[in-house]
């Protein structure tokens, strides 16, 4: 069966410096990926997906930027954090197609202080 | 980018009261539309993924209809119970894009 890792579950970071978080999925080949954020108050805004090695797209633009170096594995990232970035990250898989049902990990709780 | 609006924000029944919340969306370029159920301290569930107007689906106690043509989708909870306490997302597409999720609705059943 086909799982989904997400790391950490939480993070607490300064102002200004950088963010890396990690997705990994097993179990399944050429998955589409995403990730979201929702911010306090808000709904799931999605950031990027990708349906392919080294194919990003972006919804938002903003600071961060999202990469896949390897079939499974799914990377956000900042070079510097704003207050703003606060949230709760959701990294998800669905299997190629357009009406397929996406499957999400269990999320990481930033905190910028 | 699709504008989604979900109604009530939130809801609070008892045990064995059946209650819908409502997704709307606009009908223009409608490709698909997800609902996920969100339980707290847990990651979002797929529950129903449509298509077709007109569509119905159901799982379990959970049931979901779908009119693309005035842009709207409907999801039920028959007898609900405390383990139905969750945050119900929709997400519309359309073609060639990704899903835009609404805020959701945040139901709590109490026993």
């Amino acid at each position: 069966s086909q799982t989904i890792h997400q790391w950490p579950a939480t993070l607490v970071q300064p102002v200004g410096s950088p963010l890396s978080l990690e997705c990994t999925v097993e179990g399944t080949s050429n998955p589409n990926l995403y990730w979201y954020r929702q911010a306090a108050g808000r709904g799931l805004q999605l950031l990027f997906y990708s349906v392919g090695i080294g194919q990003i797209s972006s919804e938002v633009p903003q600071n961060l930027s999202a990469s896949r170096p390897q079939d499974r594995q799914f990377i956000l990232s900042s070079k510097k954090l704003l207050l703003s970035d606060s949230g709760f990250y959701l990294c998800a898989w669905s299997p190629g197609g357009y009406n397929q049902p996406q499957h999400f990990g269990d999320g990481t709780r930033l905190s910028i202080l | 980018i699709l504008n989604v609006e979900q109604s009530p924000q939130s809801l609070h029944v008892q045990e064995g009261d059946s209650t819908n919340f409502t997704c709307s969306f606009p009908s223009s370029n409608f490709y698909a539309l997800h609902w996920y159920r969100w339980e707290t301290a847990k990651s979002p569930e797929a529950l129903f993924v449509m298509t077709l107007n007109g569509d119905e689906k159901k799982k379990g106690r959970i049931s979901a209809t779908l009119n693309t043509k005035e842009g709207y989708s409907y999801l039920y909870i028959k007898g609900s119970q405390p383990e139905d306490s969750a945050t119900y997302l929709c997400a519309p597409r359309e073609a060639g894009t990704a899903l835009i999720f609404g805020k959701g609705t945040t139901l709590s059943v109490s026993s």
